[in-house]
């Protein structure tokens, strides 16, 4: 069974930029949910898609967007960027509506200059 | 933002050595515990999903408790090998959203 894939997995953009960071989950997965991981600081939450729909959604600006396709596949979209961008973002991929446990991508490195 | 602190922030142990961590998280409004093992250049992996006070469970050499009146959580390792040398996180699931600690850095040297 594949596991969660994102792409691309490390990229450089320039302040002011847009970026779009892509997910693939496990196959049957319906939750996708998105984390960044600065450095000093813990994952932080930043949505999280269920059919389609943005169930729940962490406190970061409006700069930072996502959806979900018919096929779970995600996206997420930073426009805007800021040097503070620069992180990892790792998406986690759940199977259904309960909670249980995730599993995670390899992560997208952005590297904003 | 609901506050999980993990400690100590790192480790240093040799092999051979039993060791353990803490997760401290908020009482209130608790869903489930997770722990996490994330290697270096590698994707997290879940280690345990703990939902009930006093849960305790076991994978391996690896083992947790959860306390969730006084909102804390122990990851036992025995006999630790080199390739336990890793992050351990944890999360504390509100059953909204998973809110992690910066996690504890072990390594375990021959």
């Amino acid at each position: 069974k594949a596991g969660v894939t994102q792409t691309p997995r490390y990229l450089i953009k320039t302040r002011g930029q847009q970026v779009t960071l892509s997910c693939s989950p496990i196959s049957g997965h319906r939750s996708v949910s998105w984390y960044q991981q600065t450095p000093g600081q813990g994952l932080q939450f930043l949505f999280e898609y269920f059919s389609e729909t943005q169930r729940n959604k962490g406190n970061f600006p409006g700069r930072f967007s996502g959806r979900q396709f018919s096929n779970s596949r995600s996206e997420m979209n930073v426009s805007t960027l800021e040097l503070g961008d620069s992180a990892l973002y790792l998406c986690a991929s759940q199977h259904g509506t309960a909670t249980g446990e995730l599993f995670f991508g390899e992560g997208s490195r952005l590297t904003v200059l | 933002i609901l506050n999980v602190e993990q400690s100590p922030q790192s480790l240093h142990v040799q092999e051979g050595d039993s060791t353990n961590f803490t997760c401290s998280f908020p009482s209130s409004n608790f869903y489930a515990l997770h722990w996490y093992r994330w290697e270096t250049a590698k994707s997290p992996e879940a280690l345990f999903v703990m939902t009930l006070n006093g849960d305790e469970k076991k994978k391996g050499r690896i083992s947790a408790t959860l306390n969730t009146k006084e909102g804390y959580s122990y990851l036992y390792i025995k006999g630790s090998q080199p390739e336990d040398s890793a992050t351990y996180l944890c999360a504390f699931d509100s059953g909204y959203a998973l809110n992690f600690g910066k996690g504890t850095s072990l390594l375990v040297t021959p």
